[in-house]
């Protein structure tokens, strides 16, 4: 089955760009999708198609996808930018969603 | 505004079956798939089964393949989780969520959650 990889954290200074990594297998033929989850809330999408932003997400959020690696990047972090991020892929061959296992992402 | 509120979570013994719910408001029901995505206590996201808007086709996690069934009624707008077997490993929060797209098979997000339903499987 396949398999995404992420670091389980991430830290950061407020200002500063954070940037979230999702390993797998040729990921880039695959289309990525970032959700966010803050403490007691339920996920939300904040990218989507590897690079599209929801209406509600801010600029600040973009996303890349490229070889063995997607990549969230959040530039000029804020406090309330601090959560729980997992990347997402739907693994065609089995007709199974993958999550990675999360990244906790800590505004220094 | 898209509204998805799950219900029939619980206490259950190891062994047994339970059955969960969503309702769907807000959004054209039929027109999108649905699924199922549980979260241990302090763990990661799992997906858990999901199907596509006409109960053509549906879709398990290899931990629940034989012991979950997921369908759902259009004409009541309502997703469901039939689980049997439960062992304490499916010990989780429970969400629905809606699929972009009207198929498992396409890429879209899962652009809508609930808030979920606790199962708790415990002796």
């Amino acid at each position: 089955s396949y398999v995404l990889t992420q670091p389980p954290s991430v830290s950061v200074t407020p200002g500063k760009t954070a940037r979230i990594t999702c390993g797998g297998y040729n990921i880039g033929r695959k289309t990525v999708h970032w959700y966010q989850q803050k403490p007691g809330q339920a996920p939300k999408v904040v990218i989507y198609y590897d690079s599209d932003r929801p209406s509600g997400t801010p600029e600040r959020f973009s996303g890349s996808n490229s070889g063995d690696t997607a990549t969230l990047t959040i530039s000029g972090v804020e406090a309330g930018d601090e959560a729980d991020y997992y990347c997402q892929v739907c693994d065609s061959s089995s007709d199974r969603w993958v999550f990675g296992g999360g990244t906790k992402l800590t505004v220094l | 505004e898209v509204h998805l509120v799950e219900s029939g979570g619980g206490l259950v013994q190891p062994g047994r079956s339970l059955r969960l719910s969503c309702a769907g408001s807000g959004f054209v029901f039929d027109d999108y798939a649905m699924h199922w995505v549980r979260q241990a206590p302090g763990k990661g996201l799992e997906w858990v089964s999901g199907i596509s808007w006409n109960n053509g086709t549906a879709g398990y996690a290899d931990s629940v393949k034989g012991r979950f069934t997921i369908s759902r009624d259009n004409a009541k707008n309502s997703l469901y989780l039939q689980m049997n077997s439960l062992t304490p490993e499916d010990t989780a929060l429970y969400y629905c969520a809606k699929g972009a797209m009207p198929t498992i098979h396409e890429v879209g997000s899962f652009d809508h959650w609930g808030q979920g339903t606790l199962v708790t499987v415990s002796s």
